[in-house]
């Protein structure tokens, strides 16, 4: 199985600050990455597909970049509807695996 | 607009058999564009990619639950199901269906999920 990798797997931010959580592919997995964010309660949500498309309707302060194995999801400005968990996945291979995810919590 | 409803059985037994089932509406199973996951979520942990049916029936598992976990589908009703076997409290979780659009273009994608359905095995 390809393991993913984020960092950090905790993040306290502010609102208006610019965020960078990372993935890590286990072995190069090209631009076959996609990102979901999740709140409470609820189920995720995709946000950013094949490493820097953005899912239509994602605000476009959401954005992706990197390719083979080092990935990046950056918000330019962090919203406080923005607080939740971010998730990379692999869809390169099956299993197709998630990172452990990244909390994203109030400053 | 496609929306996905899991059902089931809230609490199972130890030993005995988790039986989950997605209802699709607003769209066609049928579509070739797509396939149908499960995913699942223990309490307070990560997503886990169960696996996923085509519309003609072929399926692929993840190898750490291939031996005890059954995808199927019932295309007259536009729904797909999930069985896992033996269950342990390990299998206690949030499940998820979703559809994956990973037959239609270059980048598959997990576009639309079901609320999920919240599964304790216990006795």
């Amino acid at each position: 199985d390809i393991q993913m990798t984020q960092s950090p797997s905790f993040l306290s931010a502010s609102v208006g600050d610019r965020v960078t959580i990372t993935c890590r592919a286990s072995q190069s997995i090209s631009s076959f990455l996609n990102w979901y964010q999740q709140k409470p309660g609820k189920a995720p949500k995709l946000l950013i597909y094949g490493a820097t498309s953005l899912q239509s309707g994602v605000p476009s302060r959401f954005s992706g970049s990197g390719s083979g194995t080092d990935f990046t999801l950056t918000i330019s400005s962090l919203q406080p509807e923005d607080f939740a968990t971010y998730y990379c996945q692999q869809i390169y291979t099956t299993p197709r695996t998630f990172g452990q995810g990244t909390k994203v919590e109030i400053k | 607009q496609v929306q996905l409803q899991e059902s089931g059985p809230g609490l199972v037994k130890p030993s005995q058999t988790l039986s989950l089932t997605c209802t699709v509406s607003g769209g066609s199973f049928s579509s070739g564009d797509y396939y149908w996951s499960w995913i699942r979520q223990p309490p307070g942990k990560g997503l886990e990619w169960i696996g996923f049916i085509y519309y003609n029936g072929i399926t692929d598992y993840n190898p750490s639950l291939k031996s005890r976990v059954a995808i199927s589908r019932d295309t007259s009703k536009n729904q797909f199901s999930l069985k896992v076997t033996s269950v342990t409290a390990a299998d206690t979780a949030v499940y998820y269906c979703a559809r994956d659009y990973g037959a239609g273009g270059y980048y598959p994608y997990m576009d639309v999920w079901g609320k999920g359905t919240t599964v304790t095995v216990s006795s």
